[in-house]
């Protein structure tokens, strides 16, 4: 099975800040990952797939890079409603696999 | 826009077999590359992602429990339908069905095709005890 990793587990952030999440894959997985979004009590939401496609009506502060096994998410200026837990995916090859999550708390 | 309905908690008591259906068509899936992934959370923790069915019917499962699963469709109703057998109080979770849809690109020369996990379910919250 390929591991995700993710760095860190959680980070403090105040309201526009630059926020960076790294993603790690055990194996290559090309540009095969995919990031959701949680928020504390929701249903989880995507945001980016194959590594750095917006899904539709995600703001564009949002943006996604990397390949092979190292892939990154930034927030470019975090607001109220990004603070959440993110998830790295990976579907190059089954069994699919998440990363454990990365919390975004506000400082 | 597709939702995903279900409804909930559900106990289910240890040793038990759990069935959760999930109403979307696969049937009606236009792409045989799309499908239906099966995804649970226990409380406070990360998601893991338990089974995927393809639209044309090829599936797939976690390691460690595709001993206890099993995906399929329901052809007379076109849903999705997860099984799982011999419940425990660690398999106490919210249990998500997913449309996975897939974005096919051509990359040098190779058509490449990207899986997404793109429409969630409510979820359904499964609480295993006696």
């Amino acid at each position: 099975d390929i591991q995700m990793t993710q760095s860190p587990s959680s980070l403090s952030a105040s309201v526009g800040d630059r926020v960076t999440i790294t993603c790690r894959a055990s194996q290559t997985i090309t540009r095969h990952l995919s990031w959701y979004q949680q928020k504390p009590g929701k249903v989880p939401s995507l945001l980016i797939y194959a590594t750095s496609t917006l899904q539709s009506g995600v703001p564009s502060r949002f943006s996604g890079s990397g390949s092979g096994t190292d892939f990154t998410l930034t927030i470019s200026s975090v607001q109220p409603e990004d603070f959440a837990t993110y998830y790295c995916q990976q579907s190059s090859s089954f069994p699919w696999t998440f990363g454990p999550g990365t919390r975004v708390e506000f400082k | 826009q597709v939702t995903l309905k279900e409804s909930g908690p559900v106990l289910v008591k240890p040793t038990q077999t759990l069935t959760l259906t999930c109403p979307v068509s696969v049937i009606s899936l236009s792409n045989a590359r799309m499908g239906v992934s099966w995804i649970r959370q226990p409380p406070g923790k990360a998601l893991e992602w338990l089974a995927h069915i393809f639209s044309g019917g090829e599936t797939s499962y976690s390691t460690s429990l595709k001993n206890r699963l099993t995906i399929s469709k329901d052809t007379s109703r076109g849903h999705v339908v997860l099984t799982m057998t011999n419940m425990g109080p660690a398999d106490t979770a919210t249990y998500f069905c997913v449309r996975v849809d897939v974005d096919s690109r051509l990359v040098t020369f190779k058509r490449v095709h990207y899986n997404y996990m793109n429409v969630w379910d409510k979820g359904i919250m499964v609480i295993v005890s006696s």
